[in-house]
C-alpha cells in the first residue's frame, strides 16, 4: 500500500532564510506526487505537482522540489521565506494509474516564520 | 468563479443529532471527494463520486452517507452524531485522473 512520511510536524524559520520541507513515500510504482499548502481557515491549495519528465518540478508562490526516485522522496524548497508563507504544507502521492480517489496524504508540516 | 462553497462553516451538534454538509461546485468537474482532517492526522477520504449518480466508499465511511443527483452538489450525511466525528470536514473537486484537487473551505463540526 502507498504511504507519505513527513518527518517534520513543525518547522520554524526565520523570514529571508531557505527552507526545505522533506516528503518520503513508498509506492511500488512511479507516483504521482503533489505539494499543497493550507493556510489557517482555509482548504488545501496545490503548490506543484510531478508526473513525469524533469525531475525538478516549479510551483507557486516561488517554491519548487525534486523528486529523487532512488530516495523516494520529493522535498519542497523556497529560497527566501517571507511571513505569508506561514502555513500547513501537505504532501500527496497517488498512482500513475488511477484516480485521484487513491491519493494518499501525509500528515503535514506546519510552517512557523518568524521575523 | 465560487470554486467548492461549503456550508455551513461551523456546526455544534449534540450526540444521535444528525445534519447535513453542503457542498456546491461550479467547475463542471465530474470528481468530488469529501475529506475529514483531524489534528496531527492529515486528510481522510470519506467518499467519492465520479459523476452524477456515481458515489463511493472511501478509507473512513462508517457514519456517512453521500448522494451526487447533479454533478454541481455532492452532500454529506451524519445521521446519528458521535463525538468521534468531531473534525473538520472538506469538500473537494477535479477533473478525472490525478487531477489536482480544488478544495472548498472546509466545515468545523463539533459534537458534543
Amino acid at each position: 500500500a502507498q504511504s507519505v512520511t513527513q518527518p517534520d510536524i513543525h518547522i520554524t524559520v526565520s523570514e529571508g532564510a531557505s527552507l526545505e520541507l522533506r516528503c518520503n513515500y513508498s509506492y511500488g510504482a512511479t507516483p504521482y506526487l503533489f505539494w499543497y499548502v493550507q493556510s489557517p481557515g482555509q482548504g488545501l491549495q496545490l503548490l506543484l505537482k510531478y508526473f513525469s519528465g524533469d525531475t525538478l518540478v516549479q510551483g507557486i508562490k516561488g517554491f519548487e522540489a525534486e523528486f529523487k526516485r532512488s530516495q523516494s522522496s520529493f522535498n519542497l524548497r523556497k529560497p527566501s521565506v517571507h511571513w505569508s508563507d506561514a502555513a500547513e504544507y501537505f504532501c500527496a502521492v497517488g498512482p500513475s494509474q488511477g484516480g485521484s480517489e487513491k491519493l494518499v496524504f501525509g500528515k503535514g508540516t506546519k510552517l512557523t516564520v518568524n521575523p | 468563479n465560487a470554486g467548492v462553497t461549503q456550508t455551513p462553516k461551523f456546526r455544534i451538534l449534540k450526540i444521535g443529532q444528525s445534519m447535513t454538509l453542503q457542498c456546491a461546485q461550479d467547475m463542471n468537474h465530474n470528481y468530488m471527494y469529501w475529506y475529514r482532517q483531524d489534528p496531527g492526522m492529515g486528510l481522510k477520504l470519506i467518499y467519492y463520486s465520479v459523476g452524477a449518480g456515481i458515489t463511493d466508499k472511501g478509507e473512513v465511511p462508517n457514519g456517512y452517507n453521500v448522494s451526487r443527483s447533479t454533478t454541481e452538489d455532492f452532500p454529506l450525511r451524519l445521521e446519528l452524531a458521535a463525538p468521534s466525528q468531531t473534525s473538520v470536514y472538506f469538500c473537494a473537486s477535479s477533473y478525472p485522473m490525478n487531477s489536482p484537487l480544488h478544495f472548498g473551505n472546509g466545515t468545523r463540526l463539533t459534537v458534543t
